[in-house]
């Protein structure tokens, strides 16, 4: 069975720019959570989605968004990029809500310069 | 709001030294906690869950107990392939979701 996979791997974007990472859950988990990593935040939860639908979203400003297809299929996309931007950003599946535990992909690194 | 402290930060261990990794944490209700392990380059690789105090879960030469206000993942005669991050994470009943809280994970260093 196919893990969570996360394109692209890795991504250099200049200030200002936009970005979008893709995820593709484990095939039959139609819940997708996103989280960002960092040195010295460590993960830190951005949001969930279920049934296309976000059910909860992180202390994280309005430029990170996301949407989730009817295949749970999930995309991230971060506005106006800052340097602080920088990160591992990391998808996670599950069957449902809740259901616990959450299977994460590989990630991607994204570099704001 | 959930928090979770693991310590120590960094651990270096000899093959064959055994050790424990400490992850307290504090939440309105306890849904779940779960460890984790994080090699360079990759993203976190589930472990254990653990539901209530007083359970124990073993896998290899890891095992995982649980406290009402703390965890332990106890590594027993390590080897160099169990050099890892171990991050500890903590699901609330009030959430009840894919919410986690995670530590910011103990480093370990297994030295041949």
């Amino acid at each position: 069975k196919a893990g969570v996979t996360q394109t692209p791997r890795y991504l250099i974007k200049t200030r200002g720019q936009q970005v979008t990472l893709s995820c593709s859950p484990i095939s039959g988990h139609r819940s997708v959570s996103w989280y960002q990593q960092t040195p010295g935040q460590g993960l830190q939860f951005l949001f969930e989605y279920f049934s296309e639908t976000q059910r909860n979203k992180g202390n994280f400003p309005g430029r990170f968004s996301g949407r989730q297809f009817s295949n749970s299929r999930s995309e991230m996309n971060v506005s106006t990029l800052e340097l602080g931007d920088s990160a591992l950003y990391l998808c996670a599946s599950s069957s449902a809500p809740g259901e616990s535990p959450l299977h994460f992909g590989n990630g991607t690194r994204l570099t704001v310069t | 709001e959930d928090q979770v402290t693991q310590s120590p930060e960094a651990l270096r261990l000899q093959e064959g030294e055994s050790s424990s990794l400490n992850c307290s944490y504090t939440v309105s209700g306890l849904r779940g906690l779960f460890w984790y392990r994080q090699d360079p380059g990759k993203g976190p690789e589930f472990l254990f869950t653990l539901y209530s105090a007083g359970e124990e879960k073993e896998k290899e030469r890891l095992k995982a107990t649980l406290t009402k206000k703390e965890s332990f993942l106890h590594i027993t005669a390590p080897k160099p392939e169990d050099s890892a991050t171990y991050l500890c994470a903590v699901q609330d009943l009030y959430y009840g979701n894919n919410r986690l809280a995670f530590g910011k994970g103990n480093q370990v260093v297994v030295i041949p």
